[in-house]
């Protein structure tokens, strides 16, 4: 059963950025995608990218192209999120998630909060 | 990308109900959508892959189909701890891109 577990809370200023770890066990990391998807407070799920480790190439949805950067180190079967030029609208839970197509599995989340 | 829309954005029902939520893509996705189901604080579970297919564990009364641009998804006896929101999700064949739909908020009546 693939675990993923995640760093913790981070506060942030406006027009910094934030790095989210998600770390996987029990299962081969490469073999499956892993994908960033954040819940802002009262709102719904808004996938923001994607990578499949064996591959390396990630892919980020319009909205965040040239925000987001998704990367992964298969040494440590680390996944990681960094969203730059943070706003207030971005406070949010951020939430690692793996499996191809499906989701099938969710790390606990993040919740980043950006505040002067 | 892809945009998904959802119907009702929320809905209130008996326990015994049938329920129903429809999901329509902006363009041709094949099968290639799931369902999830969220309850508050928690992170969402997967309970449709496929369109049609029940995830492992999952209870039967749940189910879905549809394919194309048009999805249902149904609980045929809704429970108390049904209570939650749903998700539909696109995605692309290769683990590319993906979108969800905003969501179905279900209460009891």
């Amino acid at each position: 059963q693939v675990q993923l577990v995640q760093s913790g809370a981070e506060v942030k200023k406006p027009g910094s950025s934030v790095k989210v770890s998600c770390k996987a066990s029990g299962g081969t990391f490469s073999s499956y995608a892993i994908s960033w998807v954040r819940q802002a407070p009262g709102q719904g799920l808004e996938w923001m990218g994607g990578i499949i480790p064996i591959f390396g190439t990630a892919n980020y949805a319009q909205k965040f192209q040239g925000r987001v950067t998704i990367t992964t180190d298969e040494s440590t079967s680390t996944a990681y999120m960094e969203l730059s030029s943070l706003r207030s609208e971005d406070t949010a839970v951020y939430y690692c998630v793996g499996g191809v197509g499906a989701f099938d599995y969710w790390g606990q989340g993040t919740l980043v909060t950006v505040s002067s | 990308d892809i945009q998904m829309t959802q119907s009702p954005s929320s809905l209130s029902a008996s326990v015994g109900d049938r329920v129903t939520i429809t999901c329509q893509a902006s363009q041709d996705i094949s099968n290639y959508l799931n369902w999830y189901q969220q309850k508050p604080g928690k992170a969402p579970k997967l309970l449709i892959y496929d369109a049609s297919n029940l995830e492992t564990g999952v209870p039967s009364r749940f189910s879905g189909s549809g394919s194309g641009t048009d999805f249902t998804f149904t609980i045929s006896s809704l429970q108390p701890e049904d209570i939650a929101t749903y998700y539909c999700q696109q995605y692309d064949n290769l683990p590319g891109f993906s979108t969800f739909g905003p969501g179905t908020k279900v209460d009891i009546k």
